[in-house]
């Protein structure tokens, strides 16, 4: 059974440039939730998508941006990419809302 | 507006002691979990607390979840080297799904 996956690993843009990261849901789950974890500090929510609605957002821009597919699969996207996006960006799934949320191994975002 | 807090941030500790961590939150919580990350990779679950007074243990690792004192702990006994990482602890609120993390506990035990 193939957990939360994330694609790709590592990524470098340059500042202006956009950005589109990928993440599959470990099996059975419907839900995926999106963080950002800059260097040295906690991972931060970016928003959560369920039945292909963002359903909770965090304190993020609106240049950050996202889809949930029918196959539960989620795309986060960021335009106009800033210096202080680079961080790790991490995609979690659940089973439905209000239940535990599982990792995937993250994507490396650098911006130049 | 939930916030999580622990401490200590930084944790330098030998071989075969104890410890312990902490993390406060602001408001009420009806979930407490337990991280763990090496460096460069993703997050580990350790532990999922729901009620007042959970103990779980896992190994060298025992958490607890005091819901009264807004305060869960992670109590590390006879540490090994192979416990060096950062621990996170994160919780959610009632009315919301998303986990607000601590700042983390960076662990580092040696010889």
């Amino acid at each position: 059974d193939a957990g939360v996956t994330q694609s790709p690993t590592h990524l470098i843009k340059t500042r202006g440039q956009q950005v589109t990261l990928r993440c599959s849901p470990k099996s059975g789950h419907d839900t995926v939730s999106w963080y950002q974890q800059a260097l040295g500090q906690g991972p931060q929510f970016i928003f959560q998508y369920y039945e292909e609605e963002e359903r909770q957002r965090g304190n993020f821009p609106d240049r950050f941006s996202g889809h949930q597919f029918p196959n539960y699969s989620s795309e986060l996207n960021v335009n106009a990419l800033l210096l202080g996006d680079s961080a790790l960006y991490l995609c979690a799934s659940s089973p439905g809302q209000f239940r535990e949320q599982y990792f995937g191994p993250g994507t490396r975002l650098t911006v130049t | 507006e939930l916030k999580v807090e622990q401490n200590p941030l930084f944790l330098s500790m030998q071989e075969g002691k104890n410890y312990t961590i902490y993390c406060n939150y602001s408001t009420t919580s009806d979930r407490l979990y337990w991280y763990r990350q090496d460096p460069g990779k993703s997050l580990e679950s350790l532990f999922v607390l729901l009620s007042n007074g959970a103990v779980k243990q896992e190994g060298r690792l025992m958490a607890s979840l005091d819901t009264k004192a807004r305060l869960s702990t992670l109590h590390i006994t006879a540490a090994v080297h192979d416990l060096s990482a950062t621990y996170f602890c994160a919780a959610t609120s009632w009315d919301t799904d998303k986990l607000i993390f601590g700042t983390g506990t960076r662990l580092q035990v040696f010889p």
